[in-house]
C-alpha cells in the first residue's frame, strides 16, 4: 500500500538552526513527491517537487530511493517558518496521498 | 490565489441535516478533490474527479455525495451531518502534468 510517513509532529528549532522534516514513503513505481506548507489560518501551498529539484524559501527535498525517503531541509530556519508542513506522494490519476504532518515552531 | 474558493468558509449545523459545500475554480483544471483535515490524521480523500460527470470515492467516502456537473464545480453534499463529520474540509484541483494541486483556503464545518 502507499504511505507517506513523517514520524515528527511537532519540530521545534531556534531561528537561524538548521532544519530538516522527515518523510518517508512506501511506493512500488517511481514516486513523484511534494512538500505542502500551511501558515496559520491559511490553505496549503505547494512548497516544492521532487521533480524540479528547485529550492523555494531557501528550502530543498533530495529523493532518496535506496532509503525512500524524500525529507525536507533548510540551513538556517527564520521566524516566518513556522507553519505545518505536509509530504505528499503522487497515487495516479493526479491523487495525493498525504503524510500526518509536521508543525514546525521556530524559536527566536 | 483566488482561482479556487469555497463557500461557505464557516458553517454550524446540527445533526442530521443536509449540509452542501461549494467549490469553484476557474482554471479549467480537469481534476478536482475534496479532503478532510484533523489532528492527528493530516489530509484525508473523502471524493475526487477526474472530470465533468466522472467521479470516484477516495479514503473516507462515507456519508459524502458529490457532484460535478460542470468543470468549474464540485459540490460536497453531507446528507445526514454527524458530530464525527466536525472538520475543515478543503478542495483542490489539478490539470494533467506533475504540477501537484492547488488547494481552496478550506470550510471548517462544525456538526453540533
Amino acid at each position: 500500500a502507499q504511505r507517506v510517513t513523517q514520524p515528527e509532529k511537532l519540530l521545534s528549532v531556534f531561528k537561524g538552526a538548521p532544519v530538516e522534516l522527515k518523510c518517508n514513503y512506501s511506493y512500488s513505481g517511481s514516486p513523484e513527491l511534494f512538500w505542502y506548507v500551511q501558515y496559520s489560518r491559511q490553505r496549503l501551498q505547494l512548497l516544492l517537487r521532487h521533480i524540479s529539484r528547485e529550492s523555494i524559501k531557501g528550502f530543498t527535498a533530495d529523493l532518496n530511493k535506496g532509503e525512500t525517503s524524500f525529507h525536507l531541509k533548510k540551513p538556517f530556519a527564520q521566524e516566518e517558518d513556522s507553519a505545518m508542513y505536509y509530504c505528499a506522494l503522487s497515487q495516479g490519476a493526479q491523487k495525493l496521498v498525504f503524510g500526518q504532518g509536521t508543525r514546525l515552531t521556530i524559536n527566536p | 490565489d483566488a482561482g479556487i474558493t469555497q463557500s461557505p468558509r464557516y458553517k454550524i449545523t446540527e445533526t442530521g441535516r443536509q449540509v452542501t459545500l461549494m467549490c469553484h475554480q476557474t482554471w479549467s483544471h480537469s481534476y478536482m478533490f475534496w479532503y478532510r483535515q484533523d489532528l492527528g490524521h493530516g489530509l484525508r480523500l473523502i471524493y475526487y474527479s477526474a472530470a465533468a460527470d466522472i467521479t470516484d470515492k477516495g479514503e473516507v467516502p462515507d456519508g459524502y455525495v458529490v457532484s460535478r456537473s460542470k468543470t468549474e464545480n464540485f459540490p460536497l453534499t453531507l446528507e445526514s451531518a454527524t458530530r464525527s463529520q466536525t472538520s475543515v474540509y478543503f478542495c483542490a484541483s489539478s490539470d494533467t502534468g506533475t504540477r501537484g494541486q492547488f488547494f481552496g483556503p478550506g470550510t471548517r464545518l462544525t456538526v453540533l
